[in-house]
């Protein structure tokens, strides 16, 4: 897995932007970038991942730069309960065999101030 | 779908105590996986499992063992508690395709179970 780096710790005014940036510059061409978060004393939860194309759900936008070797989580309208641990993970999805877990680095503590 | 339920929530064991873990996952994800996560660190993969039958050892199974009869359910087992094993315990499991490749690895976790050894 190719290795990220993250801030460790971010602040944002509640209603505003969350924008938390990672960067990946070893990734490799089949290498997905994923993101988790997890709030105190709960399991990880899936946000978002993609390959090279920004993405967009319910919960966030992933923008990858063109030549991927930095993303960007956005979080468009943040509130207290977005307080949490965030983790870029960038990896070869598994693709057969013996499936292996995920690995979690420090990631970015955000704080939601009121 | 209630995702991914693990029991007990809370446990304290004494040194050499044994228990079981309990996970149960609804989705009908072929994919499981156990990890423990002590204060202030990464999660840390101690078992998995890639369907009914088959389970692998991950990064630190040393004092734990596993097993998966059915699809949805993955137990953790401890047989002799030692203080080491002091740790948080989360329970996943994978969706196996859906759409594209980069799905295979959106792993879904339950809430967790703090385990206490004295």
């Amino acid at each position: 897995d190719a290795k990220t780096t993250q801030p460790p710790s971010m602040d944002c005014a509640e209603g505003r932007a969350a924008n938390l940036p990672c960067n990946h510059s070893t990734i490799s061409g089949n290498e997905y970038v994923y993101w988790y978060r997890q709030i105190h004393s709960q399991g990880p939860q899936y946000i978002i991942h993609g390959l090279k194309n920004n993405e967009t759900n319910e919960m966030a936008s992933l923008i990858i730069t063109e030549d991927r070797k930095s993303s960007t989580l956005i979080l468009p309208h943040a509130t207290l309960r977005d307080t949490a641990v965030y983790y870029c993970i960038v990896r070869v999805p598994y693709s057969g065999g013996g499936a292996d877990g995920l690995t979690f680095g420090k990631g970015t503590h955000l704080i939601i101030q009121p | 779908n209630a995702g991914v339920t693990q029991t007990p929530k809370f446990r304290i064991l004494k040194i050499g105590q044994s228990m079981t873990l309990q996970c149960t996952q609804d989705m009908n994800h072929n994919y499981m996986y156990w990890y423990r996560q002590d204060p202030g660190m990464g999660l840390k993969l101690i078992y998995y499992s890639v369907g009914a039958g088959i389970t692998d050892k991950g990064e630190v199974p040393n004092g734990y063992n596993v097993s998966r009869s059915t699809t949805e359910d993955f137990p953790l087992r401890l047989e002799l508690a030692a203080p080491s094993q002091t740790s948080v315990y989360f329970c996943a499991s994978s969706l196996t395709s859906s759409g594209g490749l980069g799905n295979r690895e959106t792993q879904y976790f339950g809430p967790g179970t703090r385990l206490l050894v004295l």
